[in-house]
């Protein structure tokens, strides 16, 4: 059965620093991983999406990286804003289904 | 373009009653997936629809979950004898089809809380 871990739970970090959130899984054999922010009382919104085949992904301030054979995923937020405070979820995809299996998350907050 | 909607926002319901959740997926999209969020449990998977296929049911946690879709549109999650236990936040996300390239779009999600 398919784990997703994502450590750590909660971070705080000043405006403008960069920072890492990781996301680790134990079956390596996954057709994609997927990047989410929830905003409290909102549903989900993707990020980033990495293919199997793809190392990553970039997308403004946004770099995603998957390593498939170690089981690991990071996604890299540039000079943080304040508006990048959010609840962070990893997700992946096996292949032949489409059930995605969620991380439990990482609750951002960017002091100001 | 709208979004994947979903009606009530809120539910507060007692015990051992019956409550639907609609879900309105974005135009066009032929994939509709239900998901549920909890404490203790993040977000898990329940169900999901693709085009006129039989849908994936393996991730309703019983036999007291169902869910329609009609037309390949609209979808309706229905729990029958609601237990405290089914308080959870019930999101339902679409995508273009059930492919692996496809983002799901998700709703802004139900909050059911049972009394």
């Amino acid at each position: 059965k398919q784990e997703v871990t994502q450590i750590p739970a909660a971070l705080s970090v000043p405006e403008g620093e960069n920072l890492v959130l990781n996301c680790s899984f134990t079956d390596s054999a996954i057709y994609n991983l997927q990047w989410f922010r929830q905003d409290p009382g909102k549903g989900l919104t993707s990020l980033l999406l990495i293919q199997s085949s793809q190392r990553e992904q970039t997308s403004g301030r946004l770099n995603a990286s998957l390593d498939k054979s170690s089981g690991r995923s990071t996604l890299y937020i540039a000079a943080s804003q304040p508006g990048d405070s959010a609840t962070y979820l990893c997700a992946v995809r096996p292949f032949g289904n489409e059930k995605l299996t969620f991380g439990t998350g990482t609750r951002l907050t960017i002091i100001p | 373009g709208a979004g994947v909607s979903q009606s009530p926002s809120n539910k507060v319901t007692e015990k051992g009653k019956d409550v639907e959740l609609r879900c309105d997926p974005i135009s066009g999209h032929t994939a509709l997936y239900w998901y549920r969020q909890s404490l203790g449990q993040g977000l898990e998977f329940l169900i999901y629809f693709q085009g006129n296929s039989a849908p994936d049911k393996s991730g309703l946690p019983s036999d007291r979950f169902s869910a329609e879709r009609t037309g390949g549109s609209v979808s309706t999650l229905t729990i029958q004898r609601t237990q405290q236990e089914d308080s959870a936040v019930y999101l339902c996300a679409s995508s273009l089809q059930a492919s692996g390239t496809d983002t799901q779009y998700f709703g802004p999600g139900t909050r059911l809380t049972v009394l």
